[in-house]
C-alpha cells in the first residue's frame, strides 16, 4: 500500500536553532516528492518539488534532499525564525499520476519555534 | 495574480443543516480538487474536477457532492451534517501540465 510516514509529529525548537524534518514513503515508482508550509487555519503553501532524479532543491533557509533509493526525503530549515512555525506536509505523486486524488498525502509536522 | 479564493471561511451549522462551500481557481486553471482536513488526519482527498466533470472521487458518503461551473468555478456541498463533518475544507486548483498544488484559505466549518 503507498503510503507516506513523516516524523516527528511535532517538535519544538528555539528560534534561530536548525532542524529536520523527515518524509519516508512506500510509493514506488514516483513522478515528484513535495514539501508544503501550512500555517495554522491557512492552505498549504507549496515550499520546494523534487522528481525522482533530483537529490536536492532549496528554496531561502529550507532544503529538501530526496534519496530515492531509501525512500526518504528531508526538509531541513536553517536559522529558524517566529514565522516558521507552522505544519509542514509531504506530498508523494505516485507515477501513474493523472488525478489529483492519487497524490499520497503525509499527516505532517507540526515545528513550533519559540523565543 | 489573484489566487485560490474560497468562501465563506468560517461557517457553523447544526447537525442535519446541509452547507455549500465555493471556490475560484486561479484563472487558467481548469482542475479543482477538494479535500478535507481535519486534526490528526491529514489532508483527506474529496473529489477532482477538471472542464465540469468529476475526473477522481475519494472514499466519502454520498453526502458530500460537488460540482463544476463552465469558468472553473467550484461548488462542494454537504448534506445532512454530521458532528465529525467539522474540520477545514480546503479547495485547490491546478494546471494539468505541471500538477502544482495551489490552496485556497479554506472554509473552516463548525457542526454543532
Amino acid at each position: 500500500k503507498n503510503q507516506v510516514e513523516q516524523s516527528p509529529q511535532s517538535l519544538i525548537i528555539l528560534e534561530g536553532k536548525n532542524c529536520t524534518l523527515q518524509c519516508n514513503y512506500t510509493v514506488s515508482p514516483f513522478s515528484n516528492l513535495r514539501w508544503y508550509k501550512q500555517d495554522t487555519g491557512r492552505g498549504p503553501v507549496s515550499l520546494t518539488i523534487m522528481t525522482f532524479s533530483e537529490n536536492t532543491k532549496s528554496n531561502g533557509r529550507y532544503t529538501a534532499t530526496l534519496d530515492a533509493d531509501t525512500k526518504q526525503s528531508s526538509l531541513h530549515i536553517t536559522a529558524s525564525q517566529l514565522s516558521d512555525s507552522a505544519s509542514y506536509i509531504c506530498v508523494v505523486t505516485p507515477n501513474y499520476g493523472g488525478s489529483q486524488g492519487n497524490l499520497i498525502f503525509g499527516k505532517g509536522t507540526k515545528l513550533s519555534v519559540k523565543p | 495574480k489573484a489566487g485560490v479564493t474560497q468562501t465563506p471561511r468560517y461557517l457553523i451549522k447544526t447537525r442535519g443543516q446541509q452547507v455549500t462551500l465555493s471556490c475560484s481557481p486561479i484563472s487558467g486553471h481548469r482542475s479543482v480538487s477538494w479535500y478535507q482536513q481535519t486534526p490528526g488526519q491529514g489532508l483527506q482527498f474529496l473529489f477532482e474536477y477538471f472542464s465540469e466533470t468529476q475526473r477522481n472521487k475519494g472514499n466519502f458518503p454520498g453526502r458530500f457532492s460537488g460540482r463544476q461551473f463552465s469558468n472553473s468555478r467550484s461548488e462542494m456541498n454537504v448534506s445532512t451534517l454530521e458532528l465529525g463533518d467539522s474540520a477545514l475544507y480546503l479547495c485547490a486548483s491546478s494546471l494539468v501540465q505541471t500538477g502544482e498544488l495551489f490552496f485556497g484559505e479554506g472554509s473552516r466549518l463548525t457542526v454543532l
